[in-house]
C-alpha cells in the first residue's frame, strides 16, 4: 500500500535558525497537505499542493511539491516559539487508485528561545 | 459553530471493557473519519464514512467497530479494549472526498490497562 516517510521525526533549533522537513511517498501523488499540531492539541490544516513543482509561501512558511509528485517539503525561515509543533504532510494517491489520505510520521519542532 | 466535538476527552479502560467514543460535526460535511495517533507513527485511519448510514474499513480496522447513523454523528466502539488501543483518537470530517481539508476534533485520549 501507500507509504508516507517523514524526516527528521525530531528537529531542535534555536529561535532564529531555519527548519526543514521532508516527506517522501513511495507512489505518485495526486496532491499533498501540510497540517501542524501543537502541543497537546490537535492536527490543523496549513496548506495543499496539487500540481508538480508547485511552491506556495504563508509568511515565513514555503511549501514545495516535486516534480516528480513524490517528494514534498515545509521548509521554516527564522523561526519563532509559536512554530513550536509537530508538522505532518498527509499524501493522497492518484484518483483511480482508491486511496485515502496517508499521514507522514511528522516532524516534531521544538525551539529554544 | 462547535466545528468538531469528541467525548469524552479522557477515559480509562480495563481489559475486556467495552465503550464508545462518539464525534460530532455542525459543519454538514458528508465525510467523516477515526484516526488513532500513536507516538512516531503519525495517523492511521481506523474506519472512516463517505455519508449517512455508510461506513467503509480504513488502515487498522481491527478492534473497532462504527455507525454513522446521523449525518453529523460518527460513533467508534471498542467492544473488548485491549492495551494495545491505547492511544489518542482523533476525529476527523470534510465536506467531500478529494482535494479538500479535513477538520480534526480535539481528540480523546484512551488508556486501557
Amino acid at each position: 500500500g501507500q507509504q508516507v516517510m517523514q524526516i527528521p521525526q525530531y528537529q531542535h533549533v534555536q529561535e532564529g535558525e531555519d527548519f526543514t522537513t521532508y516527506c517522501n511517498s513511495s507512489t505518485t501523488l495526486s496532491n499533498i497537505q501540510w497540517y501542524k499540531q501543537r502541543p497537546g492539541g490537535h492536527p490543523v490544516f496549513l496548506i495543499q499542493l496539487v500540481k508538480s513543482g508547485e511552491v506556495k509561501k504563508q509568511k515565513r512558511l514555503t511549501f514545495q511539491f516535486g516534480e516528480a509528485k513524490k517528494n514534498s517539503s515545509l521548509h521554516i525561515t527564522a523561526t519563532q516559539t509559536t512554530d513550536v509543533g509537530t508538522y505532518f504532510c498527509a499524501g493522497r494517491g492518484e484518483e483511480t487508485s482508491g486511496s485515502r489520505l496517508t499521514f507522514g510520521e511528522g516532524t516534531q519542532l521544538t525551539v529554544n528561545p | 459553530n462547535a466545528g468538531v466535538t469528541q467525548t469524552p476527552k479522557f477515559r480509562v479502560l480495563k481489559t475486556g471493557q467495552s465503550m464508545t467514543l462518539l464525534c460530532a460535526q455542525d459543519m454538514n460535511h458528508e465525510y467523516m473519519y477515526w484516526y488513532r495517533q500513536d507516538p512516531g507513527m503519525g495517523l492511521r485511519l481506523i474506519h472512516y464514512s463517505v455519508g449517512e448510514g455508510t461506513t467503509a474499513k480504513g488502515e487498522v480496522p481491527d478492534g473497532y467497530n462504527v455507525s454513522r447513523l446521523k449525518k453529523q454523528n460518527f460513533l467508534l466502539g471498542l467492544e473488548s479494549a485491549a492495551p494495545s488501543q491505547t492511544s489518542v483518537y482523533f476525529c476527523a470530517s470534510s465536506y467531500r472526498d478529494r482535494n479538500v481539508e479535513q477538520y480534526f476534533g480535539p481528540g480523546t485520549r484512551l488508556t486501557v490497562t
